[in-house]
Parts: structure tokens; C-alpha cells; sequence
């Protein structure tokens, strides 16, 4: 079993729609969690952190559910500069900053 | 004020050929990383140095040898390329005892022939 999984897609949606990505994580040891988004040819960015009370930033809402181990995000009123690929991001505890990736979610929105 | 910076952006060379690839940060962190991502865009980490100290090494060849003059530099040597090889290769920092965000440089294309 892959240490991140994810749905790569491409998910296809028109402006305006509310789009959902998931993850599941095999290491229960995790302790922190992260959506990043990379541009297609650029370096990935932090997109924001993951916390089990759920956070939300703008149109933009992160879960974790550690007894599932799983993780998602939501997002709302989507904009074409949403388009990207949203990679979901482990770090176990004690691994020095060891982040795991996942492949990514490959995100297109169209007009 | 680029806040990870790595040289050069593209690099195209021959099989067998050694070649190196420099990353610096100004954020003043002392943890920097090097990442591989392959042609199925799959980004995985290589190495990472604390404060010029090597703290992990995740099996990779010992064609690839990193080098920390500093704890704001970080720069991958690898000999005897492979067509293997190929990939962008991504320099990221952080702050240690800080949040656990990375920082990554803008990554350099490998492509060897």
C-alpha cells in the first residue's frame, strides 16, 4: 500500500463548481498533514496545513480524520487560476521534516 | 529576493557526463532538502542536511552526493549520469523548531541523452 494515496484525476469542472479531493495515509504515526499545489512546470507551494478540528481559508476547507486516515480538501466557487495538480502531503512523527507525497490530484477548470 | 534559489534552471548532458546542480536559501533555515520528481510527477525526498549535517539519506545512488559549505547552501553532485536520471530536481528549506512548511526552489530540469 502507497504510504499517500490519491485520486489523481484530472478532474474536469466549470467555473463555479465546488470541487472535493481525498486522501488516505497508511502511517498512523503521522502527525502533521498539508495540501500543497503545483503549477504545472513550477516548484509546489503550500496551500495551507490540515488540523482535526478542520480549517478553513476562503473558499479553500481542509479535513483530517485520523481514525480513517484520511484527509480531504474542498473547494468552493471555483476559479480558473484553481487549476492546478493538489498534492496531499504527510509528515511522521520524528522523521526530521520527511515529507511523503502523494502524486497529486490533477485539478482543470474550465470557463 | 528569491527566497530559494537553484542553478541551473535547465541541464541537458550526455550519459556518463558528471554534473552538479546548486541550491541556496535566504531565509536563514537551518534544514534544506533535495527532491526528485520523476516523469509520472511523483516527488520524493533524496536527502536532507541540518545545519551542513546529513540527517537523511533515502537510498539513493552513490552517484549522487550532496555538499553543505554552509547551512544556506545545499548543492547535489551526481557522477556518471543515467538516462534514469532524468527528472527536475527540487532544493527545498526549513525552519528548524519552526512550523513544518517547506520552501521550494523552482527546480532544475534534468534531461540526459
Amino acid at each position: 500500500r502507497k504510504e499517500v494515496e490519491q485520486d489523481p484525476g484530472p478532474f474536469n469542472v466549470p467555473e463555479g463548481a465546488t470541487v472535493a479531493f481525498n486522501c488516505t495515509y497508511s502511517n498512523s504515526a503521522s502527525q502533521s498533514f498539508f495540501w500543497y499545489r503545483q503549477d504545472c512546470r513550477k516548484e509546489p507551494k503550500l496551500l495551507m496545513s490540515v488540523y482535526s478540528s478542520g480549517n478553513e481559508d476562503g473558499r479553500f476547507t481542509a479535513q483530517l480524520n485520523r481514525a480513517s486516515q484520511y484527509i480531504s480538501l474542498l473547494i468552493r466557487d471555483s476559479k480558473l487560476s484553481d487549476s492546478a495538480t493538489y498534492l496531499c502531503v504527510v509528515l511522521a512523527r520524528g522523521s526530521q521534516g520527511n515529507l511523503i507525497f502523494g502524486k497529486g490530484t490533477k485539478l482543470s477548470v474550465k470557463p | 529576493d528569491t527566497a530559494v534559489s537553484q542553478t541551473p534552471k535547465y541541464l541537458v548532458t550526455q550519459m556518463g557526463n558528471d554534473k552538479s546542480i546548486k541550491c541556496e536559501q535566504n531565509l536563514g533555515h537551518d534544514t534544506m532538502y533535495w527532491y526528485k520528481q520523476d516523469s509520472k510527477k511523483f516527488l520524493k525526498i533524496m536527502f536532507s542536511y541540518n545545519n551542513k549535517e546529513l540527517i537523511i539519506n533515502e537510498t539513493v545512488p552513490n552517484r549522487f552526493s550532496p555538499k553543505s559549505p554552509d547551512k544556506a547552501h545545499l548543492n547535489l553532485h551526481i557522477n556518471s549520469l543515467e538516462l534514469g536520471d532524468s527528472a527536475v530536481y527540487f532544493c527545498a528549506s526549513r525552519e528548524a523548531g519552526g512550523t513544518d512548511t517547506q520552501y521550494f526552489g523552482p527546480g532544475t530540469r534534468l534531461t540526459v541523452l
